[in-house]
């Protein structure tokens, strides 16, 4: 199953809100996680299955979607939230990621 | 607290064979899937395979199949990827990764192992 990201990349200031989209090739239900990865660091789990959030994650990100296409929102984009985001399904084997998304502020 | 904590950084040459690992502390190793992800210089994560600890069951990207293997101690709770004959290409960043149950995702992450291969 393939996971196609967009943007690659997107510029945005402090307070706006931030949508990214993630459509995967074949239906996965709601077996889609978000991660959040900061450069040098390993990636942390935000989102998962499709929109719960995951336990102190800030309640400015959401998640939305099943099937085929799913986004992730950050509604009041902060300065801590500069980093990449992968979407990756676990619906089956291989699992796999999308391409990433660099949220630069 | 639920840790993974990696091997630290190697430098190799091609054609050497090397072993990474990735120790489990703070919860029962045993009823846990551990993954491998790899992360190229620059790039994005990519899912190498992962194993139940308690009998053995691996599942392997397709990828990533005769490239690497992935093996359990369970007396040490520890996983261990390892490469049989480097190449230049496997320059990158390795992660494990703890999962629940095989409709999970990776909810605890080691700190990674970069591995770097020249010669």
């Amino acid at each position: 199953i393939q996971l196609t990201q967009s943007p690659s990349s997107l510029s945005a200031s402090v307070g706006d809100r931030v949508t990214i989209t993630c459509r995967a090739s074949q239906g996965i239900s709601s077996y889609l996680a978000w991660y959040q990865q900061k450069p040098g660091r390993a990636p942390k789990l935000l989102i998962y299955p499709a929109s719960t959030l995951q336990s102190g994650v800030p309640s400015r990100f959401s998640g939305s979607g099943s099937g085929t296409d799913f986004t992730l929102t950050i509604s009041s984009l902060q300065p801590e939230d500069s980093a990449t985001y992968y979407c990756q399904q676990v619906n089956s084997y291989p699992l796999t990621f999308g391409g990433g998304t660099e949220v630069e502020i | 607290e639920v840790q993974l904590v990696q091997s630290g950084a190697e430098v190799k040459k091609p054609g050497e064979s090397l072993k990474i690992s990735c120790k489990g502390s703070g919860y029962s190793f045993t009823n846990y899937w551990i993954g491998w992800v790899r992360q190229m210089p620059g790039k994005g994560l990519e899912w190498m395979g992962v194993i139940y600890p308690g009998d053995s069951d691996t599942r392997y990207n397709p990828s990533f199949q005769g490239q690497v293997s992935i093996s359990v101690d369970k007396s040490s709770s520890t996983a261990v990827l390892q490469w049989a004959s480097l190449k230049a290409s496997d320059t990158a960043m390795y992660y494990c990764a703890r999962r629940l149950d095989s409709a999970e995702p990776f909810n605890i992450w080691g700190q990674g192992t970069m591995v770097s291969v020249s010669s």
